[in-house]
């Protein structure tokens, strides 16, 4: 079935160092792809999202690239702050079964240190 | 500002009460919801998706009789978590997409922390 790896965290950094947090998806179809973002004792927020092939989604700094040929979304941002500390989800559209439904990566717990 | 609302944000319940979580969508109409489940420093598993007017459907595994769905309006549903137990302490989160535009992203609730002692 389908479904989304992320790598493991915790992911680590000082102040305005370089982010990548991989992901990679399997799925039959054409999936829509999102990245969204939990802060602690909160629920989770969209971060942003690509519909199809070579789509790049970007929002506050963040950015992330859809490759069907690598079935890969990695988030991206070039120099991340405090206030990006926070647990990153990966996730996929599915539309199979007849409706749609959101499955999601295990998480990634980015802490960034002054 | 929130499109989901989601109450309470915290319950602590005794062994085998019964406790209930209200997820609303704020300013749409939600045919649709979605009922997820979050174990510590774990991601999110769906349980089941909420219909108005009909049935919610369950992910396997997820017992129907223990978390009750009722879709009771188009900007309501609840889960009802039935004859708490400690090992359904858990986060529960809900979500929605706005109406007439399903492809778009789920909007979440902030979630319910429930702990059962």
């Amino acid at each position: 079935g389908n479904s989304v790896t992320q790598m493991e965290g915790p992911v680590t950094l000082s102040e305005e160092a370089f982010l990548t947090i991989n992901c990679t998806y399997t799925a039959t179809g054409y999936p829509s792809l999102f990245w969204y973002v939990q802060y602690p004792g909160e629920g989770l927020q969209l971060l942003l999202k690509a519909t199809k092939a070579d789509d790049k989604g970007s929002n506050k700094g963040f950015e992330a690239t859809y490759r069907k040929e690598t079935t890969s979304f990695h988030l991206e941002k070039g120099s991340v702050q405090v206030s990006d500390s926070a647990v990153y989800f990966c996730a996929l559209r599915d539309f199979s079964g007849g409706y749609n439904k959101l499955i999601f990566g295990a998480g990634t717990r980015l802490a960034v240190h002054p | 500002g929130a499109v989901v609302s989601q109450h309470p944000s915290w319950v602590i319940c005794k062994s085998g009460t019964s406790v209930k979580i209200e997820c609303r969508s704020l300013d749409f109409q939600a045919t649709t919801m979605f009922w997820y489940r979050q174990f510590p420093k774990q991601s999110l598993m769906l349980m089941a998706t909420s219909n108005e007017g009909s049935k919610a459907t369950y992910e396997q595994g997820v017992e129907k009789d223990k978390f009750l769905i009722n879709h009771a309006s188009l900007t309501l549903s609840t889960l009802t978590v039935t004859s708490a137990h400690p090992e359904d302490s858990s986060f529960y989160i809900c979500s929605a997409p706005l109406t007439g535009q399903e492809n778009s992203p789920l909007h979440f609730g902030n979630g319910t922390r429930l702990t059962v002692t």
